[in-house]
């Protein structure tokens, strides 16, 4: 199975920092995604990656920035974090563009205060 | 209006009863129809999809679609304490990368 990690867990994060979050999948997949979830508002996609050093924008993209140096690595920046980026972080990735969305990661919930 | 529209719950039901998530939307061009689980503190697992209209069977689950209505079902047969968890839909077109997510809807199987 394919294997999606997110390296923390949980966050704490002061107003203003940059802060990064960090995903790796090990199936050699083409297609990264980064959402947040928050309660009511489901799963909303912020950037999506379709190959190394290729990034589209999702829906809500203000505010963060992304970079894949590497195929099975997938990172997003707050490039200056504020409360309203307080949420759930789902990374995914899928083989497949427009087929099933692939495998999620076990998110990061990020808190800034 | 949003693209895709789910009930948010929360279901609660006894253990055995047939379970009924329900989704909506408005895109035509939505071609794949997707179900995914999620336990508290988890991310979403993929459940079931679906491509086009009609019907999949998996088990205990079942995934409809109905094309012309804009509508999306998912039963759980015999439901247990074990499925208690948050259901989402999700929809995309087909070569498109953004999939679509219902807000989710939470169950609770009763023991």
């Amino acid at each position: 199975d394919v294997k999606v990690t997110q390296s923390s867990r949980y966050l704490v994060k002061r107003t203003g920092e940059k802060v990064f979050l960090e995903c790796v999948q090990d199936m050699d997949h083409e297609n990264m995604f980064w959402y947040r979830q928050d309660p009511g508002l489901g799963l909303r996609l912020i950037y999506f990656s379709y190959d190394v050093k290729m990034k589209e924008k999702g829906d809500i993209p203000e505010g963060y920035s992304v970079s894949r140096e590497k195929k099975e690595r997938f990172s997003l920046i707050l490039e200056s974090a504020s409360t309203n980026q307080t949420s759930m972080y789902l990374c995914a990735s899928s083989l497949n563009a427009g087929s099933a969305s692939g495998t999620f990661g076990s998110g990061t919930r990020l808190t800034v205060v | 209006q949003k693209e895709v529209e789910q009930d948010p719950g929360p279901l609660s039901v006894p253990e055995g009863a047939i379970v009924s998530l329900n989704c909506t939307y408005s895109n035509s061009a939505f071609q794949y129809f997707m179900w995914y689980r999620q336990y508290s503190r988890k991310g979403p697992e993929l459940l079931m999809y679906t491509y086009s209209s009609g019907n999949k069977e998996d088990g205990r689950f079942t995934a409809q679609v109905d094309k012309s209505s804009k509508y999306i079902s998912l039963f759980i047969r015999d439901s247990q304490p074990s499925d208690s968890a948050t259901y989402l839909c999700a929809m995309s077109e087909t070569g498109g990368f953004k999939t679509i997510f219902g807000a989710g809807t939470r169950l609770f199987v009763k023991a």
